[in-house]
């Protein structure tokens, strides 16, 4: 089975804070994405890696940052954290062979106050 | 218009019934589909991953899709409380890029 691990399950932070959240995966996937999810507002993409230290800009990438050193690791970076960042943040993978499925993390609930 | 409708619910039903969800989808890009079931303040869950038209059953799920109507349903047979939970539905075109629905909240009543 697929396993991708994020560091932390809840965060509180304070306006201004630079934040980092951390996401490990142990299947060799290419394909790294981090999604914030906000309620009626479906998964939207913020940003996505298919190769170290390659990145490719989402849907919603201002405000954030990302950065991938190793394959098995790809980093969120929230660069001044502001209470519109207040989400629920998850991390996926895929292989690098087309169309398949993405595997989520279990999450991490960001709150900015 | 979204690319992706779905009924964000909630959907309550009694122990034992048969849950349809479904969403509709704009695009005829889309070829690749997925459910995925997501507990509360937990990650989504692949539950159900198809191609083609028709059918795909696991278990008490099946799949259904129909390209011709950019329609996609995920039915739940005798459901139990331990479906409770959102369900998104999910759509690849061009290689990774994946569009999800809202998500449909379901409670399943003992």
């Amino acid at each position: 089975d697929v396993k991708v691990t994020q560091s932390s399950r809840y965060l509180v932070k304070r306006t201004g804070e630079k934040v980092f959240l951390e996401c490990v995966q142990d299947m060799d996937h290419e394909n790294m994405f981090w999604y914030r999810q906000d309620p009626g507002l479906g998964l939207r993409l913020i940003y996505f890696s298919y190769d170290v230290k390659m990145k490719e800009k989402g849907d919603i990438p201002e405000g954030y940052s990302v950065s991938r050193e190793k394959k098995e690791r790809f980093s969120l970076i929230l660069e001044s954290a502001s209470t519109n960042q207040t989400s629920m943040y998850l991390c996926a993978t895929t292989f690098d062979r087309g169309n398949q499925p993405q595997h989520f993390g279990d999450g991490t609930r960001l709150s900015i106050l | 218009q979204k690319e992706v409708e779905q009924d964000p619910g909630p959907l309550s039903v009694p122990e034992g019934a048969i849950v349809s969800l479904n969403c509709t989808y704009s695009n005829s890009a889309f070829q690749y589909f997925m459910w995925y079931r997501q507990y509360s303040r937990k990650g989504p869950e692949l539950l159900m991953y198809t191609y083609s038209s028709g059918n795909k059953e696991d278990g008490r799920f099946t799949a259904q899709v129909d390209k011709s109507s950019k329609y996609i349903s995920l039915f739940i047979r005798d459901s139990q409380p331990s479906d409770s939970a959102t369900y998104l539905c999910a759509m690849i075109f061009g290689g990774f890029k994946t569009i999800f629905g809202a998500g449909t909240r379901l409670f399943v009543k003992a």
